[in-house]
């Protein structure tokens, strides 16, 4: 089936650093999808993106959509320690499943 | 607005036996998904329902089950609990199918099977 690599799988990093994530994909996308997971919790949604090319950010996160509609990016500005977590991308394409797929998810470690 | 609410949030149980658990959406949203993840593992997509109606499954044996309810809430069981079953189950609810638009998570259930 329909697979997202997301990498890196992990990033250790200094607080106050930036951070980078993508996720590609061999199909084109309709929608890519951010989430955050913190420990023993439930994915939270951060940033969704509809269009080919578009830029959003929520705070100090950004997230494109890639031109190719294969690809997203998620930037995470001057890292703080409630930055730990996973992150998860996510797209949805329109196929006859019509299930959304996830990445494996990247797990960001913050050293202080 | 409520959230998508799991219940129970942490539940042990013994090998052989069974356990249901339960998620309600949010208000209006028409489709629960369910994921099984296990430490180091992503999310594994276990089923779907839309309109009491199970659209996608995932590759998990027939003893993951689920079902959903005319008012939208959905309930997965397990039946005859292995070791390996022990995880975070987490739902997902979307105003329609997953694949059409975004999807929100509960804070997910623990299971530990001993």
């Amino acid at each position: 089936g329909q697979q997202l690599n997301q990498s890196p799988q992990s990033m250790f990093i200094q607080e106050g650093e930036d951070v980078s994530m993508n996720c590609t994909s061999s199909s084109i996308f309709n929608t890519w999808l951010w989430y955050k997971q913190d420990p023993g919790e439930g994915p939270v949604l951060l940033i969704a993106l509809y269009k080919a090319g578009e830029l959003t950010s929520n705070g100090r996160l950004t997230a494109q959509f890639g031109i190719t509609r294969k690809d997203s990016f998620l930037n995470i500005s001057a890292s703080i320690p409630s930055d730990v977590g996973i992150y998860f991308c996510a797209g949805t394409y329109m196929n006859r499943d019509d299930k959304i797929i996830f990445g494996k998810g990247t797990r960001l470690h913050i050293l202080p | 607005k409520a959230g998508v609410t799991q219940t129970p949030r942490y539940l042990i149980k013994t090998r052989g036996q069974q356990v249901t658990l339960s998620c309600s959406p949010i208000s209006g949203h028409r489709s629960v998904s369910w994921y099984q993840q296990t430490p180091g593992q992503g999310l594994q997509f276990l089923f779907e329902y839309f309109s009491e109606t199970q659209r996608n499954k995932g590759n998990f044996p027939g003893r993951f089950s689920g079902r959903q309810f005319s008012n939208s809430r959905s309930e997965m069981n397990v039946s005859t609990l292995e070791l390996g079953d022990s995880a975070l189950y987490l739902c997902a609810s979307s105003l329609a199918l997953s694949g059409h638009t975004e999807a929100f998570f509960g804070q997910g259930t623990r299971l530990t099977v001993v």
